[in-house]
């Protein structure tokens, strides 16, 4: 299995909503990793996982709260978000950090209203 | 940081043409990976080239690190490879984190 998994595919949310974003892969891979995309931009880091814990926080409020459950998943709650996190949330995986060699999933499409 | 640049920032091409893309970097690196992201968002990773020369059907990269660079080619090109084209670079070490560059916009078309 060479993919990565991510639901849902689109996703439309209130500002008051709290909601899940959900990442699997089960390629042994070591290293987890968030990404936002703005349109025309490439993608930004946000959270690192390694070996299921926290590595990098790339100062992301904290209305984006990640969780590493094991090692094949990936969560990113979303509360009180703004129109302005409306983005494409792209979650990556790679056999250890600093690593490339990336396996981006395909994407969750957010839009907060 | 590493500073990534890629050129050209956008590319029209008819179909059956061939083209070159370019990645710059600004520092060494020992970490090197092309992807293509179709009009649909999803990342596609093409080849994991921190130096040397791959090869894998219609496409094909090569990554002088010591001049800091590389390049990808596509050949005899195909609607379906329209999107973006992204390198990402690092150094692989807890100091410098991965980075992306701000990619080339490619049409084709028919």
């Amino acid at each position: 299995d060479t993919e990565v998994t991510q639901t849902p595919k689109h996703l439309v949310m209130g500002m008051t909503n709290k909601k899940s974003l959900k990442c699997e892969q089960h390629m042994g891979h070591r290293a987890m990793y968030w990404y936002k995309q703005k349109a025309k931009k490439p993608p930004e880091l946000m959270f690192v996982y390694s070996y299921e814990k926290l590595s990098i926080n790339e100062s992301v409020p904290s209305r984006f709260s990640p969780e590493c459950p094991n090692s094949s998943l990936l969560n990113l709650h979303l509360h009180a978000l703004q129109p302005e996190d409306s983005a494409l949330y792209l979650c990556a995986s790679s056999q250890e950090e600093y690593l490339l060699g990336y396996t981006f999933g395909s994407g969750t499409r957010l839009t907060v209203v | 940081g590493i500073q990534v640049e890629q050129s050209p920032p956008d590319l029209i091409l008819q179909e059956g043409a061939n083209s070159t893309l370019r990645c710059n970097f600004s520092d060494s690196v020992n970490n090197l990976q092309w992807f293509h992201q179709n009009p649909w968002g999803q990342l596609i990773n093409l080849f994991y080239i921190p130096s040397g020369t791959k090869q894998n059907g219609r496409l094909s990269a090569t990554t002088v690190a010591t001049e800091r660079y590389s390049l990808l080619y596509i050949s005899s090109s195909q609607t379906t490879d329209s999107g973006v084209y992204f390198c990402a670079v690092g150094k692989k070490t807890s100091y410098d984190k991965v980075i992306f560059g701000p990619g080339t916009s490619l049409s084709v078309i028919p």
